[in-house]
């Protein structure tokens, strides 16, 4: 299957800083990335949806300055947690598919924020 | 609203089989993924049914009936690897994904 790759996969920050969470598509194109959060024993929530070379479109309720996101490329897709604070900690997944709408969704490792 | 209902845990032994159904409501309909989470880790893809029935994959089969809006993961020859959380994700007429709290699947030896 396709491969993506999210980096870093632990992240430790102190409160008040930026941490930037990057997903890439190894083998293939992805026009779209999804960013999810996800809570201990949580559903995954859909953040945002990322488009290549245009913004993105935020679910109701994230805040758009605060998550940053920017897919800069058709591999890559960053997202930017600014100014975190501790209830920012969280377990941050990107996918992407590499079809249509109907085609699964391919998943980075996912990257665990602890904001102290 | 959009929802899906499916239990919260469950635990079967290993080299059994177990059924983990899910009923879900949701804005249109355009096919049901099941994946599959361990502890600490991204979800990887189980299977897809757009249609009504049995589609079979090694271990694993999944089941639809969209006029009852519910589907079940038939896992069978249960193995400690299968020790994981099963998640069960309608797309809608958005072509979302629509994501429940998923199942926790224990295996004992």
């Amino acid at each position: 299957g396709a491969v993506v790759s999210q980096h870093p996969s632990r992240v430790i920050c102190k409160s008040g800083t930026s941490v930037k969470i990057e997903c890439r598509s190894l083998d293939f194109q992805a026009t779209t990335m999804f960013w999810y959060r996800q809570f201990p024993k949580k559903s995954l929530m859909l953040m945002a949806t990322s488009n290549e070379g245009s913004k993105a479109t935020y679910e109701q309720g994230v805040e758009k300055d605060k998550f940053l996101i920017n897919h800069a490329s058709l591999t890559l897709s960053t997202l930017t947690v600014t100014s975190a604070h501790p209830e920012d900690s969280s377990f941050y997944i990107c996918s992407a598919r590499t079809g249509d709408v109907t085609g699964e969704l391919f998943f980075g490792e996912g990257s665990r924020l602890t904001v102290l | 609203g959009q929802n899906i209902d499916q239990p919260t845990e469950m635990t079967a032994t290993e080299g059994a089989i177990v059924q983990i159904n899910c009923t879900y409501q949701t804005s249109g309909f355009n096919g049901l993924f099941w994946y599959q989470q361990h502890a600490g880790e991204a979800p990887t893809f189980l299977s897809y049914n757009v249609l009504d029935g049995l589609e079979e994959k090694g271990r694993f089969s999944s089941f639809l009936s969209r006029s009852k809006g519910y589907s079940y993961l038939l896992l069978k020859e249960l193995q400690m690897k299968d020790s994981a959380s099963y998640l069960c994700a309608p797309m809608d007429s958005n072509y979302q994904l629509i994501w429940g709290a998923g199942t926790k699947l224990i295996i004992k030896p």
